[in-house]
C-alpha cells in the first residue's frame, strides 16, 4: 500500500517560491497524486493534481519525475495568506472503486 | 449558497452518550465521504459512500455507523462516546465515474467528548 511522506513544517518568508516534496515511494500504475490545502477550523481545499511531468494552475505547480517516486508542490510568490496544512494525496477516485493515502501534512509558516 | 454543510459545527457530550452528525451537499455529486481528523491534523478516511452504497468502510468501531437516506446526504451516527472519539470530523463529497476527481470538504464537526 503506497505511503506519503512529507516534512512536518516548512517556513518561508513573503514573495518567496516555496517548494513541498512528498516521497511515495510504493506509488502504484493507476495512482494520481493530489495537493490540499487546509486552513485552520475549515475543511482541505483542492490546489492541484497530475500523474506525471508538470502541472501548472493559476495557485500553484506540481512537479513529478518519471519514476514518480515523489512529487513537488511549488507555490509561487507566497503571502502571509498561505500559512497553511498542505496535505500530499496518493490513489485514485472513480466510480465504485478508490483508494486515497493521505500525508500526515506539512505546515507552512510564511512571515512577513 | 455552501456546497457541502455540516451540523452541528460543535458538539460537546459526554461520555456514553449517543450522537449524530448531518451532511448535506448541493453539487449533485455522487459520492461522499467521512473523515476523522485528530488533534495532530492526521486525516482518517473513514467512510465513502457512491450512489448511496458503501463502498470504504475503514478499520473504524461499529460504534461508528454512516447512513445516506439519499445522493445529497451522509449522516454520521456514533453510539456508546468515547474520550478518543474527541476530534474533528469532516464531510467531503466528489464526483464519480471516469477520471480522478477532487473532494469537496465541508467546514467540520468538532466533537468533544468528556
Amino acid at each position: 500500500l503506497a505511503k506519503t511522506t512529507q516534512p512536518i513544517s516548512m517556513d518561508s518568508y513573503e514573495g518567496q517560491e516555496v517548494n513541498i516534496t512528498c516521497s511515495h515511494n510504493n506509488i502504484a500504475t493507476n495512482d494520481y497524486i493530489t495537493w490540499y490545502q487546509q486552513f485552520p477550523s475549515q475543511g482541505p481545499r483542492f490546489i492541484i493534481q497530475g500523474y506525471k511531468t508538470k502541472v501548472t494552475n493559476e495557485v500553484a505547480s506540481l512537479f513529478i519525475p518519471a519514476d514518480r517516486k515523489s512529487s513537488t508542490l511549488s507555490l509561487p510568490r507566497v503571502s502571509l495568506s498561505d500559512t497553511a496544512v498542505y496535505y500530499c494525496l496518493v490513489g485514485w477516485n472513480a466510480g465504485n472503486n478508490r483508494k486515497l493515502i493521505w500525508g500526515l501534512g506539512t505546515s507552512l509558516a510564511v512571515n512577513p | 449558497d455552501t456546497a457541502v454543510s455540516q451540523t452541528p459545527k460543535y458538539l460537546v457530550t459526554q461520555m456514553g452518550n449517543d450522537k449524530s452528525i448531518k451532511c448535506e451537499q448541493n453539487l449533485g455529486h455522487d459520492t461522499m465521504y467521512w473523515y476523522k481528523q485528530d488533534s495532530k491534523k492526521f486525516l482518517k478516511i473513514m467512510f465513502s459512500y457512491n450512489n448511496k452504497e458503501l463502498i470504504i468502510n475503514e478499520t473504524v468501531p461499529n460504534r461508528f455507523s454512516p447512513k445516506s437516506p439519499d445522493k445529497a446526504h451522509l449522516n454520521l451516527h456514533i453510539n456508546s462516546l468515547d474520550l478518543g472519539d474527541s476530534a474533528v470530523y469532516f464531510c467531503a463529497s466528489s464526483p464519480s465515474g471516469g477520471d480522478l476527481y477532487e473532494q469537496y470538504f465541508g467546514p467540520g464537526t468538532r466533537l468533544t467528548v468528556t
